[in-house]
């Protein structure tokens, strides 16, 4: 089965700084990586996702990066501000309804006033 | 709570006794998931339903049972057998041309 690699485990950055995550995968056939954010005692919510067909997406501060061939995936948050702080979830799927998500172990971001 | 209810949100089962966790989604999804998130881990599947009266195990099902009779309901049952079950859950579901799950608020459940 799929196996998703998160790293770092915990981020801490100090406001206005980049944050970066990187998580690595290991089933070839998926082709489906979203990326959650979880605030504390709160369900994931979906911040950003990108399938196979593309190598990079963007959504205002948020962008994320994938290469197929090596297998991993980044997020990149630019000009942290406080209310990024949170734990941020990778993960990756066969795509379409019905595949279910591998996630990664989760990277606590603490961004620092 | 976008279309996805869990209840209750906070649950104390005694040693030996089952649980049942509800999972309610009125957005019309086929696909639903149960999940299990320890303190400072990342979320382990432990059972999935691609369509009513189907579902497959996850990666730790050993415990747990479920039930898809509605398309609309998916309830987790936490069983005697499940060994060490304090902790947090989370149903999702996720629709046809649709990417992405859907999380219910979750229920946290605490062994006494």
């Amino acid at each position: 089965g799929e196996n998703v690699e998160q790293h770092p485990s915990t981020l801490s950055v100090q406001e206005g700084d980049s944050a970066v995550i990187k998580c690595t995968y290991s089933d070839s056939a998926s082709n489906y990586f979203p990326w959650y954010k979880q605030e504390l005692g709160k369900r994931p919510q979906l911040i950003i996702d990108i399938r196979s067909n593309v190598g990079e997406k963007k959504d205002q501060r948020i962008a994320v990066t994938l290469n197929k061939t090596a297998k991993h995936f980044s997020l990149h948050i630019t000009e942290t501000q406080p209310e990024d702080s949170a734990v941020y979830f990778c993960a990756a799927s066969r795509g379409a309804a019905g595949n279910k998500l591998t996630f990664g172990g989760g990277t606590r971001v603490l961004v620092k006033p | 709570d976008g279309g996805i209810t869990q209840s209750p949100k906070y649950l104390f089962r005694k040693e030996g006794q089952n649980v049942t966790l509800s999972c309610e989604q009125n957005l019309n999804h086929d696909a639903m998931y149960w999940y299990r998130q320890d303190p400072g881990q990342g979320l382990r599947l432990i059972y999935y339903s691609q369509i009513v009266n189907d579902f497959q195990k996850g990666d730790i099902a050993e415990g747990y049972s479920v039930s898809r009779e509605k398309k609309e309901s998916f309830p987790l049952t936490v069983t005697s057998a499940q060994k060490n079950p304090t902790a947090f859950y989370l149903c999702a579901s996720e629709g046809q041309g649709t990417f992405g799950y859907t999380f219910g608020s979750g229920t946290r459940l605490t062994v006494v």
